[in-house]
């Protein structure tokens, strides 16, 4: 089966603007969740969908969103960028019932400038 | 909400040496327990896991223990090798439904030849 990927894998964005990132989960999986990885921070989780709907959500300022399509793929969104929001965004992909395996992309690099 | 810590923050080996690395939780309701293994400009990759009903796992050179009763969890590499080198997360998952990890700030070991 074909892994996580996940599109761009490198942005340069300007503070102010919004980007939007994209992952296609492994075939079968349903569950896509996002996090955010930073040197000072570590791994902190951004939201997770599951079926077309989010069921949690971490402690992230509004301008984080996100949505899941009907086939699984996921995307999220960050408004109004800021310095701060310069990182590396993966996504993991799971089957979401009852099977707590997760799979990584390999994560989109975002450099706000 | 759950809260892991994990130690060391980096550890070196001799090649052929034993390393151990090891992480407390918070929260008595998490039951599944993941090691990521992540190199350098990869993505993190799961090399193994327990839940909660077991105590020990063994795959090879790498093996995990847990104690649920000082939510603490344990993994073990042996006859380290260059190619060990990385950074390694433990994580979290609380028995909740979701799929939401929540990571260590994670271990770097490097290990010399």
């Amino acid at each position: 089966k074909a892994g996580v990927t996940q599109t761009p894998r490198y942005l340069i964005k300007t503070r102010g603007q919004q980007v939007t990132l994209s992952c296609s989960p492994i075939s079968g999986h349903r569950s896509v969740s996002w996090y955010q990885q930073t040197p000072g921070q570590g791994l902190q989780f951004l939201f997770e969908y599951f079926s077309e709907t989010q069921r949690n959500k971490g402690n992230f300022p509004g301008r984080f969103s996100g949505r899941q399509f009907s086939n699984s793929r996921s995307e999220m969104n960050v408004s109004t960028l800021e310095l701060g929001d310069s990182a590396l965004y993966l996504c993991a992909s799971s089957l979401g019932m009852g099977s707590y395996e997760q799979y990584f992309g390999p994560g989109t690099r975002l450099t706000v400038t | 909400g759950e809260n892991v810590e994990q130690h060391p923050s980096t550890l070196s080996v001799q090649e052929g040496d034993s390393a151990v690395i090891k992480c407390t939780y918070s929260d008595s309701a998490s039951n599944y327990f993941p090691w990521y293994k992540q190199e350098l400009g990869k993505r993190p990759q799961l090399i193994i896991d327990i839940r909660s009903n077991v105590g020990e796992k063994k795959d090879q050179r790498i093996a995990v223990t847990l104690n649920k009763t000082a939510k603490h969890f344990s993994l073990h590499i042996t006859e380290t090798q260059p190619e060990d080198s990385a950074v390694y997360f433990c994580a979290a998952r609380m028995n909740s439904g979701y799929s939401t990890l929540t990571f260590g700030k994670g271990t770097m070991l490097l290990v010399s030849p």
